[in-house]
């Protein structure tokens, strides 16, 4: 079975573009919950969207925002980009909403210009 | 506010020379904490699920165990390809925060030939 995948897995902006990323969580998992990872430093949460709503948001601006599809892939979008968006992006899927045991996608790695 | 340390930040071993990686957590009521290994490049790989004090998992050379307030990841024998960043994270039982995963800074392992 394919685990999650993301796209792409690197891209370079310059600041005050914007930004798609793309996630498919294993086929079955209806949690999806993406996570930014600072180099030196654990993953973050952003978001976690569960039967295409959202149910969580961390402390992230307002530039950032997501969906879910009703085919469970998810999109996150990072608008007007900062040199400090630069980081890795993580897309997990789970089983469940409140489980932890999640299935990462190997990541996207973002570099702001 | 759910706050994770891991510690030490890096740690050099030999091979089969055995260690313990520690985690230490505040969190309003635990609904579990979780140990992930990160390799290079990669998204986190999950290892454990602990739900209360005195738990125990084991997993080939790996331990973990948890007390009310900390969590050790024990290596036993461990052999180079045992190297990576071994996270740590909390996920609260309620109160708006049980949907994410709180990661420490993770624990970067070597273990040399």
């Amino acid at each position: 079975d394919a685990g999650v995948t993301q796209s792409p897995t690197h891209l370079i902006k310059t600041r005050g573009q914007h930004v798609t990323l793309r996630c498919s969580p294993i086929s079955g998992h209806k949690s999806v919950s993406w996570y930014q990872q600072v180099l030196g430093q654990g993953p973050q949460f952003i978001f976690q969207y569960y039967e295409k709503e959202e149910r969580g948001r961390g402390n992230f601006p307002d530039r950032f925002s997501a969906r879910q599809f009703p085919n469970y892939s998810s999109e996150l979008n990072v608008n007007a980009l900062l040199l400090g968006d630069s980081a890795l992006y993580l897309c997990a899927s789970s089983s469940g909403l409140y489980t932890g045991e999640l299935f990462f996608g190997e990541g996207s790695r973002l570099t702001v210009l | 506010e759910d706050q994770v340390t891991q510690s030490p930040e890096a740690l050099r071993l030999q091979e089969g020379e055995s260690s313990s990686l520690n985690c230490s957590y505040t969190v309003s009521g635990l609904r579990g904490l979780f140990w992930y290994r990160q390799d290079p490049g990669k998204g986190p790989e999950f290892l454990f699920t602990l739900y209360s004090a005195g738990e125990e998992k084991e997993k080939e050379r790996l331990k973990a165990t948890l007390t009310k307030k900390e969590s050790f990841l024990h290596i036993t024998a461990p052999k180079p390809e045992d190297s990576a960043t071994y996270l740590c994270a909390v996920q609260a039982k309620s109160g708006g925060s049980n949907y994410k995963l709180t990661f420490g800074k993770g624990t970067l392992l070597t273990v040399n030939p």
